[in-house]
């Protein structure tokens, strides 16, 4: 069955620290896609990433970066240098069906408070 | 362009009565999703469209909820009657797999139902 589990419910660090937001998932599909999603206090929630089951290249945007890990079916997010602004509650998803549709199954979601 | 439109964003109404929430997709867009949030579950998928037909309607809680897509540019979520365990913020989100990202879901602001 698929699954997303996000252990961390809370997690609240200072500014500049950085942080690891995890994400462990379960899937029967050998095709899948991962995604990670933010939604700011504001409410609505916007794409941050997308990952295909067979690129397991780390990526990197600015601040954030990400490192999937097939073995241990893992897909974290890490913050550098948070700021304020980062303060959000932080989803990661998986396709139901391989990407058929576009379909997603969302974890329970992090939220990270940054303190100034 | 614009992106997802819903409304309203806020409804407070008393149980018994009928809920209607709106949601205008991304133009060109042929998939069309609506989520659930609430603190205990999280974001739940209630029902996906696809070229304006209902492909899956598995999480939707009871027939009290019901979804119409007559058009690509409009839906609606029916809920009736509206019970205080339906309150929660309901997000409409679409996209689309022709030449775009798998699983890229682009989501409204969300209507936020409150049934007294």
């Amino acid at each position: 069955a698929q699954k997303v589990t996000q252990a961390q419910t809370e997690i609240s660090v200072v500014e500049k620290e950085d942080v690891t937001l995890d994400c462990v998932y379960e899937t029967r599909d050998t095709t899948y896609y991962l995604f990670w999603y933010k939604q700011p206090p504001s409410g609505e929630l916007v794409f941050l990433i997308r990952r295909n089951s067979f690129d397991e290249q780390n990526e990197i945007s600015g601040r954030y970066s990400w490192n999937f890990q097939k073995s241990t079916s893992s897909f974290n997010f890490t913050i550098t240098a948070s700021q304020v602004v980062d303060s959000a509650v932080y989803f990661c998803a998986l396709t139901y069906d391989g990407g058929a549709t576009n379909k997603l199954i969302f974890g329970t979601g992090t939220l990270l408070a940054v303190q100034p | 362009d614009a992106g997802v439109i819903q409304s309203p964003r806020h409804e407070v109404t008393e149980m018994g009565q009928e809920v209607t929430l709106r949601c205008k997709p991304i133009s060109g867009h042929d998939y069309l999703f609506w989520y659930r949030q609430t603190m205990m579950r999280g974001l739940e998928l209630l029902i996906y469209f696809n070229n304006n037909v209902p492909i899956d309607d598995s999480g939707m809680p009871e027939d009290r909820f019901s979804a119409k897509m007559p058009n690509a540019s409009f839906s609606t979520l029916k809920i009736q009657p509206s019970e205080p365990r339906d309150s929660a913020v309901y997000f409409c989100a679409s996209s689309s797999l022709a030449g775009g990202p798998v699983g890229e879901l682009f989501f409204g602001e969300g209507s936020r139902l409150t049934v007294l």
